[in-house]
């Protein structure tokens, strides 16, 4: 258990509205990650974070922004939702001091946009 | 050249077979290959990886054979249970940057 927890882990939400899922962890790690699933898609990188306020983007980072004031929490904002937003949403951390693969997921956040 | 591709999306094996999932990739870069098990209402998690310098890793029934010069690697289940039943993903990555995953094979063991 790598101490990250998703907040909310589901949400129903209409088109155009504003939404913030949060990413928090416990052991002080300094990378980490925001993967949307979808079928026939696997997981695709969103943004991801290498300290405080040094973020980056992914391969499907249009639509999304991301926030990381504190070590410990990553936050993932959609600023206008739209219906192909719908997802899960993993937050991720990387256990290593090095960009690597050894990723750990929290438990995922459903989100659907009406 | 950043895609891992995998197969089949998905497979169903009788309990006790053997179930073999396949991947490919392009980037002579990437030196670290990963798979991930997922099940469902959960996040994927590391099942067992590999680095380029050895051609297998063996974990319990859980088997990696990599193949560098047809960049080619695949995960073995030996006498496959159907607890093993869930979504296995392959990756890879270079070092010190993104990890690239595949797209994911939803592996069924009949009882």
């Amino acid at each position: 258990d790598a101490g990250i927890t998703q907040s909310p882990r589901h949400k129903v939400t209409e088109t155009g509205t504003p939404v913030t899922l949060r990413c928090h962890q416990t052991e002080n790690h300094r990378y980490m990650y925001w993967y949307r699933q979808d079928p026939g898609h696997g997981l695709r990188l969103i943004h991801y974070s290498y300290g405080v306020k040094d973020t980056d983007k992914g391969e499907v980072s249009d639509g999304y922004s991301v926030s990381r004031s504190k070590t410990e929490d990553f936050l993932l904002t959609l600023e206008s939702a739209t219906s192909s937003q719908t997802s899960v949403y993993f937050c991720a951390i990387s256990s290593g001091t090095e960009n690597t693969g050894e990723l750990f997921f929290g438990e995922g956040s459903r989100l659907t946009v009406l | 050249q950043q895609q891992v591709k995998q197969s089949p999306q998905s497979l169903i094996v009788q309990k006790g077979g053997i179930s073999i999932i396949n991947c490919a990739y392009e980037n002579t870069a990437f030196d670290y290959f990963p798979w991930y098990q997922q099940f469902p209402g959960k996040g994927p998690a590391l099942l067992i990886a590999i680095r380029p310098d050895v051609s297998e890793k063996k974990e319990g029934r859980f088997t990696i054979s990599f193949n560098k010069s047809a960049k080619q690697f695949s995960l073995h289940i030996m006498d496959s249970q159907p607890g093993d039943s869930a979504t296995y993903f392959c990756a890879a990555s270079p070092r010190d940057d993104k990890i690239i995953f595949g797209k994911g094979t939803r592996l069924h063991i009949l009882p």
